[in-house]
Formats: structure tokens, C-alpha cells, sequence
């Protein structure tokens, strides 16, 4: 019963290089979220997507981008990291009802030196 | 707009003693209410939610909240803090109004307990 599931936990990026953050959810959730979350921020929506092969801009999406090929999978890109990016970002899946839960992941630590 | 507060960045509790966490929040039309919390080094989980069919929720490891519509509070409170309640408290809204991109979080409490 894995949830949703994130890799790598961790990653140590140098500025300018790129990445791929990967989520796997199980539990055939239609909606799924990339956030962030920075110290005194709260959670910030990066991008989102309502099904595979859809993805929408969430509330800083700026320097990251996203792809849904398949339903359970949902992929973060940084193509130029750069030291702001320095976070934990967590993926989350929903059912997609107003009053559906989140289902998050543990999250990854990126830093960008 | 939606939004949510809650008072309190930071609460400390004795073990054994009353845990109580804010949460108001602004809404137009009927809300969906939700606690969750987030243990070190991990991603959030519900607690419990709040969808209208009844205002005293009860959720997982003895948590519950009331919301209170005069109030526009839905305040989370355990009767007895353990050791393991340590860990950051996030409230969050939805309405049948908003978009799927709106779920709005509060700030978060960090709750210690003191042993």
C-alpha cells in the first residue's frame, strides 16, 4: 500500500543543471500536485494536472516544468536549477472532489549551490 | 476569496495536558475543512476533515475539531498530548466554488510537547 511515492529523497543540484523529480501514485487519483515548501511559505502550488496528458500552472511555476504521460505518474522538471529553488517539494494526489483529501508524498530535499 | 489563519506559529504543551489549535478561515459559500500534520521529514497526512455532515469531527490519534460557523473557526484540540503529537499542524479550505488549484493552506503551528 505505497500512496504516492516520490524519488530521489534527496539531491544536491550545482546552478544550472537539470533535474526530474518523479511521483508514482497507486491509487488511480484523476488530479495530481507538485508544491513547495519553504520556511514561514507554507505550501506553494507549483503545477497540477486534472488527468493524464493535462497539466496547469499553479501559483509559482515559473523555472519548473511538468509532464503527465501516464495517470500515475507525474513529473517535475527543472531545466536550469538555480539556488532559489532550494526546497522540499512534495507531490500530492486527490480524487479530485471539493472535498477530497490530499494524499502527499514525503518529499524530496533539493539544493541548488 | 478563501483564506486561513492560524494563531499561533508555534504552541508548546505539557504531556498530558490540553492540545488546542486555531484555524478561522474566510469563505463565501460553504466551506470543506481539513487538519492535516506533518511529522519530521515527511509529507502531510490527514487528520481529519470537516464536509458538512456533521461539526464535531473526530480524526485519527484522538484529534477532533468543531467548526463553528458563527465562528468561522474549526479549531483542532486533543484532550491529552503525547510525545508523539510533535509535529507541524496544517489547516486548509476548499469550497464546491473553487478551482482544483485552490485548495488554500494556512501558515502552519509547530506543536512541542514537554516532557
Amino acid at each position: 500500500n505505497a500512496g504516492v511515492t516520490q524519488t530521489p529523497k534527496f539531491r544536491v543540484l550545482k546552478t544550472g543543471q537539470s533535474m526530474t523529480l518523479l511521483c508514482a501514485q497507486d491509487m488511480n487519483h484523476e488530479y495530481m500536485y507538485w508544491y513547495r515548501q519553504d520556511p514561514g511559505m507554507g505550501l506553494r502550488l507549483i503545477h497540477y494536472s486534472v488527468g493524464e496528458g493535462t497539466t496547469a500552472k499553479g501559483e509559482v511555476p515559473d523555472g519548473y516544468n511538468v509532464s503527465r504521460l501516464k495517470k500515475q505518474n507525474f513529473l517535475l522538471g527543472l531545466e536550469s536549477a538555480a539556488p532559489s529553488q532550494t526546497s522540499v517539494y512534495f507531490c500530492a494526489s486527490s480524487a479530485g472532489f471539493h472535498n477530497s483529501p490530499l494524499h502527499f508524498g514525503n518529499g524530496t530535499r533539493l539544493t541548488v549551490t | 476569496a478563501q483564506s486561513v489563519t492560524q494563531l499561533g506559529s508555534h504552541v508548546s504543551v505539557s504531556e498530558g495536558a490540553l492540545v488546542l489549535l486555531r484555524c478561522n478561515y474566510s469563505s463565501s459559500v460553504p466551506p470543506y475543512l481539513f487538519w492535516y500534520v506533518q511529522y519530521p521529514n515527511q509529507g502531510l497526512q490527514l487528520l481529519l476533515k470537516y464536509t458538512s455532515a456533521a461539526t464535531l469531527v473526530k480524526g485519527i490519534n484522538g484529534f477532533e475539531a468543531e467548526f463553528k460557523k458563527s465562528e468561522t473557526s474549526f479549531h483542532l484540540t486533543k484532550p491529552s498530548a503525547h510525545m508523539s503529537d510533535a509535529a507541524e499542524y496544517f489547516c486548509a479550505v476548499s469550497t464546491s466554488k473553487t478551482s482544483y488549484d485552490k485548495v488554500i493552506f494556512g501558515p502552519g503551528t509547530s506543536l512541542s510537547v514537554i516532557p
